[in-house]
């Protein structure tokens, strides 16, 4: 399991709190991604960023933010501003020469109370 | 945007038979398109990728065939074993976009009878 790791596993927070998941990866890989997954649905893309210091809005993006400030690292932080954030999230990385796969992280459980 | 649909949702067959997962894509400008299998509270991981300029690739018991002109991909698993029940998820992309974003599809639930 080693290359893309996630932390914590589980998370639980009270409404109106945020809380930030942690994503490192030792690929060097330059882009990284956040996905949100809700039960029986698909990946749904968040942020993602292509190089430190410079991220991109996804598809679900409001109550969500996100820094880039090291290569192997792309933390995500759940504001209390995002309305239903009990899910699974799921962190990936990719290298940029040519087309390769997208490799995914453990993924934590949120579990807002 | 691109927008990917997956069918169907679950497929339940028995041990030996085949599988069969279809996608079809919005965006004529997917050139890339994986698929991934996620077992239970797992992370996805890549089973096999197609690019737009091949119709058909094979891996083992698992082929993926892509219709360009379609705009349809599918999954085809034979000989199911019990370890192949798993949820499956497909993907488009445009490999020169900006971002190499994936849109997956919602995932199809595959259970493999003993």
């Amino acid at each position: 399991d080693g290359g893309i790791t996630q932390s914590p596993k589980y998370l639980f927070r009270k409404e109106g709190q945020n809380v930030t998941l942690s994503c490192e990866q030792n690929l060097n890989h330059d882009a990284m991604y956040w996905y949100r997954q809700d039960p029986g649905q698909g990946l749904r893309l968040i942020y993602y960023s292509q190089i430190v210091n410079d991220f991109q809005k996804g598809d679900i993006a409001e109550g969500y933010s996100v820094s880039r400030e090291k290569k192997e690292s792309f933390p995500l932080t759940v504001t209390s501003a995002q309305k239903n954030p009990t899910a699974f999230y799921l962190c990936a990385s990719r290298g940029t020469s040519g087309i390769s796969e997208q490799f995914f992280g453990p993924g934590t459980r949120l579990t807002v109370l | 945007g691109e927008n990917v649909e997956q069918h169907p949702s679950t497929l339940s067959v028995q041990e030996g038979d085949s599988a069969v997962i279809k996608c079809t894509y919005s965006d004529s400008a997917s050139n890339y398109f994986p698929w991934y299998k996620q077992e239970l509270g797992k992370r996805p991981q890549l089973i096999i990728d197609i690019r737009s300029n091949v119709g058909e690739k094979k891996d083992q018991r698992i082929a993926v065939t892509l219709n360009k002109t379609a705009k349809h991909f599918s999954l085809h698993i034979t000989e199911t074993q019990p370890e192949d029940s798993a949820v499956y998820f497909c993907a488009a992309s445009n490999i020169g976009a900006a971002g190499n974003k994936l849109t997956f599809g919602g995932g199809t639930r595959v259970l493999v009878k003993p």
